[in-house]
């Protein structure tokens, strides 16, 4: 299996902050990197989609890069709503499909 | 749009098989170039996918799963389903249901997923 690790583990920040979550991959998956956004009892949001796609009707200050091993998500400018837990994923080997083990951003 | 939903026993026994179902409504679950997935993610864990099929019938599985999953489709019904045999409480979860595009393989939607506790 692919191992898909994130960092930090959890993020204090603060409305208005830049915040920056990273994906790393154990081996090389190209731009098949996808990350969700998942609140509470709910269940995951794709966000953006090969690496770097922003999905429709997701905030602009969403974006994210990176190709082979080494991947971030970026939040421009958070915002109260943005404070959740978010997951990488690889799709590089279809026969098993990883996510990271999430991120969780909380209020400072 | 297209909107999946889970169904099934809330509560399964030891050693039992956990059976849920996804029906599709909003779209055809035929139309298209897509697998349907299941995931699922244990209380306060992270998420780990199950396994998906594709309309034809052709699955792929999670291989530390796959000697006890089985996926099938039911084109006339909109639905797809998951059976896991030999269930044990490391198999309590909510169960999500999604829908798989490619060529990057981005689960999108996703239903909005069942719990299912495995206890005696």
């Amino acid at each position: 299996d692919i191992q898909m690790t994130q960092s930090p583990s959890s993020l204090s920040a603060s409305v208005g902050d830049r915040v920056t979550i990273t994906c790393r991959a154990s081996q090389s998956i190209s731009s098949y990197l996808n990350w969700y956004q998942q609140k509470p009892g709910k269940a995951p949001k794709l966000l953006i989609y090969a690496a770097s796609s922003l999905q429709s009707g997701v905030p602009s200050r969403f974006s994210g890069s990176g190709s082979g091993t080494d991947f971030t998500l970026t939040i421009s400018s958070l915002q109260p709503e943005d404070f959740a837990t978010y997951y990488c994923q690889q799709s590089y080997s279809t026969l098993s499909i990883t996510f990271g083990q999430g991120t969780r951003l909380e209020i400072k | 749009q297209v909107q999946l939903q889970e169904s099934g026993p809330g509560l399964v026994k030891p050693s039992q098989t956990l059976s849920l179902t996804c029906t599709v409504s909003g779209g055809s679950i035929s139309s298209g170039s897509y697998y349907w997935s299941w995931i699922r993610q244990p209380a306060g864990k992270g998420l780990e996918w199950i396994g998906r099929i594709y309309t034809s019938g052709s699955t792929n599985y999670n291989p530390s799963l796959k000697s006890r999953v089985t996926i099938s489709v039911d084109t006339s019904k909109n639905q797809f389903s998951l059976k896991l045999s030999s269930v044990t409480a490391a198999d309590t979860a909510v169960y999500y249901c999604a829908r798989d595009l490619g060529p990057y393989d981005w689960f999108d939607p996703w239903g909005q997923g069942t719990l299912v506790t495995v206890s005696s």
